[in-house]
């Protein structure tokens, strides 16, 4: 019974660079979505999908990261160009959808920028 | 206690204790749900607990909600050290499921 499975565990990556994260979310959800974690900013949502649909973008996210959602099996979340300052844990989780729904959550990625 | 929008608090304590963690949220949430995150894991829920609903137990955990004060606290019993952990609270401002988490409470039991 497969959770919320991340790629890469980890990554590095020189400023400046591309980077993909993937996510493949529990089979059969409707919601995903992609959180980044520091001990600092704590959990921040970053992109919302419903049914593949980008149903919110992250305000303060958006100018250097975008997540798509091509088939309800597979999400990337790119960041371009990178920066020290986005190193931090990458979570992306998954739920049925809709109100009073848990939501599961991937081991994320923690990316560094170097 | 942890906020919406604010510090993370830190709890360390002996096996065997009692402890409870606090939650204060600033906007309606149809629902709270407290979730635990183990080092190098993602957030697993632990108990979600309705706006209708004023207590949830689920084996050694006990949640309570008061949504007059806008508050909700997290029980454990008879902690263990595989408690250790981070906990925190989320709530769903929209009521799509979109959730918001606090800042968390780290909570260390010594074995």
């Amino acid at each position: 019974d497969a959770g919320v499975t991340q790629t890469p565990r980890h990554e590095v990556a020189e400023k400046g660079q591309t980077i993909i994260l993937k996510c493949e979310p529990v089979s059969g959800h409707n919601d995903l979505f992609w959180y980044r974690q520091t001990k600092i900013q704590g959990l921040e949502l970053l992109s919302y999908f419903r049914s593949k649909s980008l149903m919110e973008d992250g305000g303060a996210f958006k100018d250097r990261f975008k997540a798509e959602m091509l088939n309800s099996s597979f999400s990337t979340l790119k960041i371009q160009p990178t920066e020290p300052k986005d190193s931090a844990v990458y979570l992306c989780a998954s739920s049925l959808g809709g109100a009073n729904t848990e939501v599961f959550f991937g081991k994320g990625t923690r990316l560094t920028v170097v | 206690s942890q906020w919406g929008e604010e510090n993370l608090q830190a709890l360390s304590i002996q096996e065997g204790e009692d402890v409870t963690m606090n939650c204060s949220y600033k906007t309606y949430t149809t629902v709270v749900q407290w979730y635990r995150q183990k080092s190098g894991k993602g957030p697993a829920q632990l108990i979600l607990i309705r706006s209708n609903e004023r207590e949830k137990r689920s084996g050694r955990l006990r949640a309570t909600l008061d949504t007059s004060s806008q508050s909700s606290s997290l029980s454990i019993t008879g902690t263990l050290a595989t408690d250790t952990a981070v906990y925190f609270c989320a709530t769903d401002r929209t009521n799509t499921g979109k959730l918001t988490f606090g800042d968390g409470t780290v909570l260390t039991v010594k074995p």
